[in-house]
């Protein structure tokens, strides 16, 4: 079953707007990740923010984790056409697996 | 190798056939997944291995999927008489540190698209 659930479903913007996707779950994690789907690709680890840690950048990225409301946000700023793509969050709650949620569709037009 | 390798990329079986489907992991990772992606759908976990232990299969949708990693390194997903809700992507992940020391990324592999038809 997946755990978390990303928001919005889709989202379109233009180049060089900012892109921000939540991510709601429902356990007690180790640590939450964000990761990068292209279309018919395998998925790219972007980030990965421990359960004690607030708030994480690199490069373009920003995540923030709210473990009092089970929740993270990613933020990506600048974003450019190659952005286009679908981002999932991920939680480890420490039993190795990692529980997906169901995506969200980035669409940044140039 | 320099990333998670996974072959066939692409697979159309025909109902009832049996699958077989690989895995080459990051040499050196200890860790090694298995992940089942429906279309439109996040990845759902399926088994994990830890070398050539095989620690959690929970996620394994019924007896017909069966995964081995016999020497530590390279997996088999093995699906018998397939069914059209199979249909799916098969993706592979591998991950260096073992349990206790959590907090690292899972590199992917493209995955395995198969077509029960």
């Amino acid at each position: 079953s997946q755990q978390g659930e990303e928001d919005p479903q889709a989202l379109s913007i233009q180049e060089g707007e900012n892109a921000t996707m939540n991510c709601s779950y429902k356990t007690s994690i180790n640590n939450l990740q964000w990761y990068r789907q292209n279309s018919g690709r395998g998925l790219v680890h972007l980030i990965l923010i421990r359960s004690n840690e607030r708030e994480k950048h690199s490069g373009r990225l920003r995540v923030t984790l709210d473990t009092s409301k089970k929740s993270s946000s990613l933020l990506i700023t600048a974003s450019r056409a190659a952005d286009t793509a679908s981002y999932f969050c991920a939680t480890d709650d420490g039993s190795e697996k990692l529980v997906f949620g169901k995506g969200m569709k980035l669409t940044v037009n140039p | 190798g320099a990333g998670v390798s996974q072959s066939p990329r692409y697979k159309v079986a025909k109902r009832g056939q049996d699958v077989a489907l690989r895995c080459d992991p990051i040499s050196g990772h200890v860790s090694l997944f298995w992940y089942q992606q429906a279309l439109g759908q996040g990845p759902e976990f399926l088994t994990y291995f830890q070398n050539e232990a095989q620690l959690d299969k929970s996620g394994l949708p019924s007896d017909r999927f069966f995964a081995e990693r016999p020497e530590g390194s390279v997996s088999t997903l093995k699906i018998q008489r397939t069914q059209q809700e199979d249909s799916a992507v098969y993706l592979c992940a591998s991950s260096g540190p073992p349990t206790g020391a959590r907090n690292t990324e899972a590199f992917f592999g493209q995955g395995t698209r198969l077509t029960v038809v």
